[in-house]
């Protein structure tokens, strides 16, 4: 069963402008959540992460909200860069080392 | 400092033919995973060893895939014999350690081909 869901398998956005990437989970066990952003034919980079003790994390243009009651994590870009295409992964974890993901994003900054 | 690094980049095999992958974590990385990313899905955790011991290969096809970390730094995976649905790409991560919210670094992967 897939215990993370990334609903949009695509996203397009006008560079300069946001991109909000959704995620939701089922498993109330668990209690980190990360992002992971992967260019083709590379492996997934690390990219922002939250603890369940938080509902928001920032870090230069990335942030990421977290709204336990509704098992939904959001992605926010601001602003979008072209380098910011890529696929963008979700991924959580319990009180162990199990990283679940997502099945992906792809997000495409048009010029 | 040097990532995980994985070898080779792509293979192409025949079904019922054997296949193995290498990998090399961080420098210092006590926990490695083994991952199977199939085409429009997220990685699925195949196997996970914390030095040269196995804490969980819960989701390992074990009749098929065998994998070992001799001296608890390289690992290699293998699988015999491969089917058409092994096709996938196939990645392998590092980390310092097993607590919830370890980073784990990942390797640029091995892509699979079984024709």
């Amino acid at each position: 069963d897939q215990q993370v869901k990334q609903n949009s398998p695509s996203l397009s956005v006008q560079e300069g402008r946001i991109s909000i990437l959704n995620c939701d989970y089922t498993n109330s066990m668990f209690d980190y959540f990360l992002w992971y952003k992967k260019y083709p034919a590379e492996g997934p980079t690390f990219l922002i992460s939250i603890s369940s003790i938080k509902d928001k994390n920032e870090d230069g243009r990335f942030t990421v909200f977290l709204n336990k009651s509704a098992k939904h994590l959001s992605l926010h870009i601001v602003p979008s860069q072209p380098g910011d295409s890529a696929v963008y992964f979700c991924a959580a974890s319990a009180n162990d080392y199990k990283l679940s993901f997502g099945a992906g994003t792809t997000v495409t900054v048009r010029a | 400092e040097a990532g995980v690094a994985q070898s080779p980049r792509y293979k192409i095999i025949e079904k019922r033919q054997s296949v193995a992958f290498w990998c090399n974590p961080i420098s210092g990385h006590a926990t490695l995973y083994w991952y199977q990313q199939i085409l429009g899905q997220g990685p699925k955790l195949l196997i996970q060893f914390q030095n040269n011991g196995v804490v969980d290969d819960s989701q390992l096809p074990k009749d098929r895939f065998s994998a070992e970390r001799l001296k608890g730094v390289d690992s290699t995976l293998k699988i015999q014999p491969a089917k058409l649905e092994d096709s996938a790409v196939y990645l392998c991560a590092s980390s310092t350690a097993t607590h919830s919210g370890n980073i784990q670094y990942f390797g640029a992967g091995t892509r699979l081909s079984v024709l």
